[in-house]
């Protein structure tokens, strides 16, 4: 595609809940990479993949959180049993090699997540 | 944790004017990258310079690099209205290999017509 999309591009939900957010890098590219923005900060890591295969998942918060890239392409981070704090925009972002951090990453429009 | 801070937090100007705006950082990186956010848009990349780099032109942005310092700074000459939005500038860490970026909170910069 032209670029990284993502959906649904908002989500409320009710606290306990469980959400599933989608993302679809660029065609092509190897490496995909979750984060999440408070209001007000910049994004921060949460796990990225090289092709199927997850990487590094040092930043997701807690057990509630997994994501997975099953065929090397669309990633689903899901979040079970959401909580109030769990609000905040989701982003995705993909870059075409594994050099990760050395090369660009191209970011999706993100996906607001509100937990009531 | 925040590996880049960005300084000013916040930066009004009128348009036509340059706007300054600076990222200090921590450990040693690879290379440090700026991007843009408008409100309600995704993050944008504007510029990527490698730690072997201490200057960098894309247009109207200029980037400088001091690793020395561990800081960065993002120049926009002759700045208008549309340049109206938070930048960010994100760095990886050179010591473990992390590929992840670590973004700073942001300077929102504020261009007056």
């Amino acid at each position: 595609g032209a670029g990284v999309s993502q959906s649904p591009r908002y989500k409320v939900t009710k606290r306990g809940q469980d959400v599933a957010l989608r993302c679809d890098p660029i065609s092509g590219h190897v490496s995909l990479y979750w984060y999440r923005q408070a209001l007000g900060q910049g994004p921060e890591f949460l796990t990225y993949f090289n092709y199927e295969a997850q990487q590094d998942k040092s930043g997701l918060p807690n057990d509630r959180f997994s994501a997975e890239r099953p065929e090397g392409s669309i990633s689903t981070l899901t979040i079970q049993r959401t909580e109030q704090r769990d609000s905040a925009m989701y982003r995705c972002a993909s870059s075409s090699s594994p050099g990760g951090a050395r090369e660009t990453q191209y970011f999706g429009p993100g996906t607001r997540l509100l937990v009531l | 944790s925040q590996q880049g801070e960005e300084d000013p937090q916040a930066l009004s100007i009128q348009e036509g004017e340059n706007a300054t705006m600076n990222c200090s950082y921590k450990t040693s990186i690879n290379n440090l990258q700026w991007y843009r956010q408008n409100s309600g848009r995704g993050l944008v990349h504007l510029i990527l310079i490698r730690s072997n780099e201490r200057e960098k032109h894309s247009g109207r942005l200029r980037v400088t690099l001091d690793t020395s310092k561990k800081s960065s700074s993002l120049l926009i000459t002759a700045s208008r209205a549309a340049d109206t939005a938070s930048y960010f500038c994100a760095t990886d860490a050179k010591a473990t290999g992390r590929r992840a970026l670590t973004f700073g909170s942001g300077t929102r910069l504020q261009v007056q017509p």
